[in-house]
């Protein structure tokens, strides 16, 4: 069993819906949480962090993270089209030098 | 702040030829990595170091070498080209793992091995 897995998608939705982006884990160690955005031919780049259970708001964006269901969530409001992109969670222990450990990604379009 | 630089951004490569994937932080992160993205398969690591000198195997090093001389510096050392590693390889740098600050990605090298 993966770590950690990751809803396979691809997701395609109209301009202006929400999107719900999920990942599950198994290793209860994990304390620190991550989604990271990659588009078309580059490189991830961070997009949300949070640690421990709770929420975490930043603009259209929320990161929730549920540790009693092993269970995370991104969910973007009034999806554009520039939100077209793979979604990557990562995740990783409380131990110092702890290395992230990667869902396979969503990939996620909206349809003007 | 140029983050992580990887060069070069496109090669392709014959069967059996060898070639470095060279990277490069500014940023004085102590650990960096090297990934390679198939399609739809996610990021798996190939080798990671956590300081200058330290270099150890992650889930897919086989066909692979690093050496991390300096801070800065984690090429990554292709011999003898397979079809089997024609992919996108990314290097990433973070401080003590990355718990706190997550990674920082280089924009990646297209491998084609034909």
């Amino acid at each position: 069993q993966k770590e950690v897995e990751q809803d396979p998608g691809p997701l395609s939705v109209p301009e202006g819906a929400i999107v719900s982006l999920n990942c599950t884990y198994s290793n209860s160690a994990f304390q620190y949480f991550m989604w990271y955005r990659q588009y078309s031919r580059k490189g991830p780049e961070l997009l949300m962090y949070t640690y421990s259970s709770g929420n975490k708001e930043d603009g259209r964006f929320t990161a929730q993270v549920d540790k009693s269901s092993k269970y995370i969530s991104l969910f973007i409001r009034d999806s554009q089209p520039s939100d077209s992109a793979t979604y990557l969670c990562a995740m990783s222990e409380e131990t110092s030098g702890s290395r992230l450990t990667f869902g396979e990604g969503t990939q996620l379009t909206v349809n003007p | 702040n140029a983050g992580v630089t990887q060069t070069p951004k496109f090669r392709i490569l014959k069967i059996g030829q060898s070639m470095t994937l060279q990277c490069a932080q500014d940023m004085n992160h102590n650990y960096m990595y090297w990934y390679r993205q198939d399609p739809g398969m996610g990021l798996k690591l190939i080798y990671y170091s956590v300081g200058a000198g330290i270099t150890d195997k992650g889930e897919v090093p086989n066909g692979y070498n690093v050496s991390r001389s300096t801070t800065e510096d984690f090429p990554l050392r292709l011999e003898l080209a397979a079809p089997s590693q024609t992919s996108v390889y990314f290097c990433a740098s973070s401080y003590f793992g990355g718990r706190n600050y997550g990674y920082t990605f280089g924009s990646g090298t297209r491998l084609t091995v034909v």
